[in-house]
């Protein structure tokens, strides 16, 4: 059970757009910016959106992000069947325990 | 370029120990803190342990407290998880990633992973 809330998958055709859902609390999300991350198959993370809402370096434009309280939103448009990947958002929890959060991961189909 | 490069994964019987390492280069290794991130196996990320660049700040999840150890060399630029009492549940990919700078909260690199099998 992981602590942010996500949507197992997501799918649409290419061209289109797509938005993947993030839920967490007031000791996460409400407290801290909000990270995505990449997954595609076989390979390690890679960094996609990061403050909630900026690109790093080589990170194209179709990829955006927001927060708002305690949810964070990330959206994809002019999907390409390269972005078939995984997709997990994180922060940091701050909590009794500190630590690292992430969300149980988002599937997405580009069909 | 930032390279974070693991080894040390291998397979132990429950109960058994092992040590990860984690060889940074690329950056002022002591200026950033660092976390180790698993991964079992079709499953999402899980956050292990955070260990700051030089003041010793460390935390870990609760899955690995008092199993597990972080620590860091600087002199080195490596990365250590000392892993103790393993179970099956330990199974996954440990990924070394670098920590953000300044007051953000986000994983900037990661390392290709190194597997870690628990199994009897």
């Amino acid at each position: 059970q992981s602590v942010l809330t996500q949507p197992p998958s997501v799918s649409a055709a290419p061209g289109q757009k797509v938005t993947i859902s993030c839920s967490g609390s007031s000791s996460n999300i409400g407290s801290n910016d909000v990270s995505w991350y990449q997954q595609l198959p076989g390979t390690a993370p890679k960094l996609l959106i990061y403050d909630n809402n900026k690109r790093p370096s080589g990170i194209p434009d179709r990829f955006s992000g927001s927060k708002s309280g305690t949810s964070a939103t990330l959206g994809i448009t002019g999907l390409q069947t390269g972005d078939e990947a995984d997709y997990y958002c994180g922060t940091w929890d701050n909590s009794l325990n500190p630590g690292g959060v992430f969300g149980g991961g988002t599937k997405l189909t580009v069909l | 370029e930032v390279q974070l490069v693991e080894s040390g994964g291998d397979l132990v019987q429950p109960g058994g120990s092992l040590r990860l390492s984690c060889a940074a280069s690329g950056f002022t290794f002591s200026n950033y803190a660092m976390n180790w991130v698993r991964q079992a196996p079709g499953k999402g990320l899980e956050w292990v342990s955070y260990i700051s660049g030089i003041s010793g700040v460390i935390y870990y999840a609760d899955s690995v407290k008092g199993r597990f150890t972080i620590s860091r060399d600087n002199g080195k630029n490596s990365l250590y998880l000392q892993m103790s009492s393993l179970r099956v549940e330990d199974t996954a990919i440990y990924y070394c990633t670098r920590w953000s700078s300044g007051y953000h909260y986000y994983y900037e690199y990661w390392g290709q992973g190194t597997l870690v099998t628990v199994s009897s």
